[in-house]
């Protein structure tokens, strides 16, 4: 299996434009977790899904965040409009049913300029 | 207060001691605990896990949790210069979910 695949790896992009990230898990896996991290934070829960359902979101900062996971094998993360303070490294993690280890992805680095 | 805190360090240690590695927990309903290692620039990668009060040992790298004080230790012997990364304690939120909170991690120089 490839593994967790993101896409980009790395985005620039001006204040105010919208950001798409996007992810494909493990086939087979049925949880799906979005990261944020940075130095100042560390890495924090954005959003889960659990068979494509949204189950916690508690984590997205604010309405110009939204996740959506219109099947099992894709999800994205889009910010509209994007802000500075939103530069940061986004990880998509996936798990699969019963097991301990979630893989993650290789990361998107996100700079909002 | 933070959910899950570790110390950010950086921690030094030589070539071949032992490197202690801590991390504390807020909410006392928590089930799992993981310890994932990140090299710069790279992503986290899952090194042990641990559910039961007491020792998991695996290889040079052994995991204790002590519930009643809400404590994660990992402890690594014969440190090399390859374990030179930042450590990220992680704790499952609640039995039945698949949420992990994890802390800011403690960066780890093992120095020749």
């Amino acid at each position: 299996d490839a593994g967790v695949i993101q896409s980009p790896r790395h985005e620039v992009t001006e204040m105010g434009q919208e950001v798409t990230l996007r992810c494909k898990p493990i086939s087979g896996h049925n949880s799906l977790f979005w990261y944020r991290q940075t130095m100042m934070r560390g890495l924090e829960l954005l959003i889960y899904f659990n068979n494509n359902v949204p189950i916690d979101d508690s984590g997205m900062p604010e309405d110009r965040f939204s996740a959506k996971m219109p099947n099992a094998s894709f999800s994205t993360l889009k910010i509209q409009p994007s802000e500075p303070r939103d530069s940061a490294v986004y990880f998509c993690a996936s798990l699969g049913y019963g097991r301990t280890e979630a893989f993650f992805g290789q990361g998107t680095r996100l700079t909002v300029v | 207060q933070k959910e899950v805190e570790q110390n950010s360090g950086p921690l030094s240690v030589p070539e071949g001691a032992i490197a202690s590695l801590n991390c504390t927990y807020s909410d006392r309903g928590s089930q799992s605990f993981f310890w994932y290692r990140q090299y710069s620039g790279k992503s986290p990668e899952l090194i042990m896990f641990i559910y039961s009060n007491g020792d998991k040992e695996d290889g040079r790298f052994t995991a204790q949790l002590n519930k009643a004080s809400q404590y994660v230790s990992l402890l690594i012997r014969d440190s090399q210069p390859s374990d030179s990364a930042t450590y990220l304690c992680a704790v499952g939120a609640l039995r039945g979910t698949d949420k992990l909170i994890f802390g800011t991690g403690t960066r780890l120089q093992v120095f020749p």
